[in-house]
C-alpha cells in the first residue's frame, strides 16, 4: 500500500501564476478530500468527492480555487490566479467511504505565493 | 453547524508525566470519534478511533481515548509522555449520516527531555 501520494511537496510561485496540486489516493479508496491547513484557520476542508463526484465544495475559497476529478485514481486542485493569502499546506486525504471509514492523508503539499 | 473544540491549543509536560487534552463536539446524533497526530514537518496520522462498543479505546503508542456521550466528550490519554511524542493532536468527528469530518483546530504538545 502506498498511500496516498502527492506532487508537489514543495511549490513556489508568484502571485497571478497558476498553480496545480496532484493527489493519488489509495486504490480502492472511494472518497477523496482536499484540507488546507495554516496557523491562523487550522485544517479547513475545501472539497470532497465520492465515487468521483464532487459532494460538498462549500469550502472552497472562491472561484479562484478548482478541484476535478477525472477517475478514481487521480485528483488536481487548481489554483488561478494564486495570491500570498492562498499560501499554506494542502493536503488530499482519502477513505474507503461509507460512515466512520478512516481518512488516510498524503504528505502535503506547501505552497508559497510571493 | 457541528463543531469540534479543543480547549488546550499548547501543552508543555516533561517526559514521564501524564497528559490528557481535551475534546468536545456540538452533535446530537451518532458519531464517529478519532484522533489523529500530526509529527512535525509530516502528515496526519491515524492514533486511534472510536465507533460504537467500549467507550474506552486504545491506539498506536500507549494512546487511549474515553468516550463520555453524555459529556461530548472524547479526551485523549497517556499515562507517560515521551519526547517523541512531540506533535500536533487532532480531534475529528465524523456524524453517522455520511462522509464528512469535522476537525477540532489542534492542541500542541512539546515534551522536554
Amino acid at each position: 500500500d502506498a498511500g496516498v501520494i502527492q506532487s508537489p511537496r514543495h511549490e513556489v510561485t508568484e502571485m497571478g501564476q497558476e498553480v496545480t496540486l496532484r493527489c493519488k489516493p489509495i486504490s480502492g479508496h472511494n472518497s477523496l478530500f482536499w484540507y488546507r491547513q495554516t496557523m491562523m484557520r487550522g485544517l479547513e476542508l475545501l472539497i470532497y468527492f465520492n465515487n468521483n463526484v464532487p459532494i460538498d465544495d462549500s469550502g472552497m475559497p472562491e472561484d479562484r480555487f478548482s478541484a476535478k476529478m477525472p477517475n478514481a485514481s487521480f485528483s488536481t486542485l487548481k489554483i488561478q490566479p494564486s495570491e500570498p493569502r492562498d499560501s499554506a499546506v494542502y493536503f488530499c486525504a482519502s477513505s474507503r467511504g461509507g460512515v466512520g471509514s478512516p481518512l488516510h492523508f498524503g504528505n502535503g503539499t506547501r505552497l508559497t505565493v510571493t | 453547524a457541528q463543531s469540534v473544540s479543543q480547549h488546550n491549543h499548547h501543552v508543555i509536560l516533561s517526559e514521564a508525566a501524564s497528559l490528557e487534552l481535551g475534546c468536545n463536539y456540538s452533535y446530537g446524533g451518532t458519531v464517529n470519534l478519532f484522533w489523529y497526530v500530526q509529527y512535525p514537518g509530516q502528515h496526519l496520522q491515524l492514533l486511534l478511533k472510536y465507533f460504537s462498543g467500549d467507550p474506552l479505546v486504545k491506539g498506536i503508542k500507549g494512546f487511549e481515548a474515553e468516550f463520555i456521550k453524555s459529556k461530548f466528550s472524547f479526551n485523549l490519554r497517556k499515562p507517560s509522555v515521551q519526547w517523541s511524542d512531540t506533535a500536533e493532536y487532532f480531534c475529528a468527528v465524523n456524524p453517522n449520516t455520511g462522509n464528512q469530518f469535522y476537525f477540532g483546530t489542534g492542541t500542541s504538545l512539546t515534551v522536554i527531555p
